[in-house]
């Protein structure tokens, strides 16, 4: 079954600065990979996702993601953060199945 | 449009007591799922209905049915609460949207069985 690893808790990074969140995932075939994002007590939010086609993909918010194949990876980036984009950020990977797998999630504080 | 949404919002149950999540969503979505969040675990997935009056296990399904009423509801039902089914429960429902299905969440329901 495919999975994804979120290898960060918790990532701290001031206002105004880059931000990165990191996601690797395993699966077989082709990988649909999302982003998600959680503010205290809601739902969550489809931020991004990548299907196929152009590696960088843009999202809501600023947002945008990196597909690397050849490291399995779909990292999460802002150039410039902002104390709102705190909060607690899933990564996603669906197979050819309706079965999706989330990360266990990596809490994004930013400091003014 | 409402979305996705839940009902109740909070619920304490006493082990062994029995109750029914409910879900709507109003985006005429064909699939619909339950989620369950823990802490450290993300989300996992309870049950899910790629249609109406289909459903599907998902990854942690025992202690769980669920209901695909019609389309636009999909219920979560505990019949005999344990102290492990306290979580946070997530509804979502989905379109496909560019050749995938794009998940869209429910606020959620936050149950304490004790």
């Amino acid at each position: 079954a495919q999975s994804v690893a979120q290898p960060e808790d918790q990532v701290n990074v001031a206002e105004g600065n880059p931000l990165t969140v990191k996601c690797t995932y395993s699966v077989s075939g082709n990988p649909y990979l999302f982003w998600y994002v959680q503010y205290p007590n809601r739902g969550l939010q489809f931020l991004l996702k990548y299907i196929t086609g152009d590696n960088l993909v843009k999202g809501s918010y600023g947002f945008e993601a990196e597909f690397n194949k050849s490291q399995t990876s779909f990292h999460l980036k802002k150039p410039s953060a902002l104390v709102s984009d705190s909060a607690l950020y899933f990564c996603a990977v669906r197979d050819n199945n309706n079965d999706m797998r989330f990360g266990a999630g990596t809490r994004l504080t930013v400091k003014p | 449009n409402a979305g996705v949404t839940q009902t109740p919002k909070f619920q304490v149950l006493k082990t062994g007591q029995s109750m029914t999540l409910q879900c709507a969503q109003d985006m005429n979505h064909n699939s619909m799922y339950w989620y369950r969040q823990d802490p450290g675990m993300g989300l996992r997935l309870i049950y899910y209905s790629a249609s109406e009056g289909t459903t599907d296990k998902g990854e942690v399904p025992n202690g769980y049915n669920v209901s695909r009423l019609n389309k636009r509801e999909f219920s979560l039902r505990l019949e005999s609460a344990a102290p492990s089914q306290t979580s946070v429960y997530f509804c979502a429902s989905s379109v496909e949207e560019r050749g995938t299905d794009t998940q869209y969440f429910g606020p959620g329901t936050r149950l304490t069985v004790l």
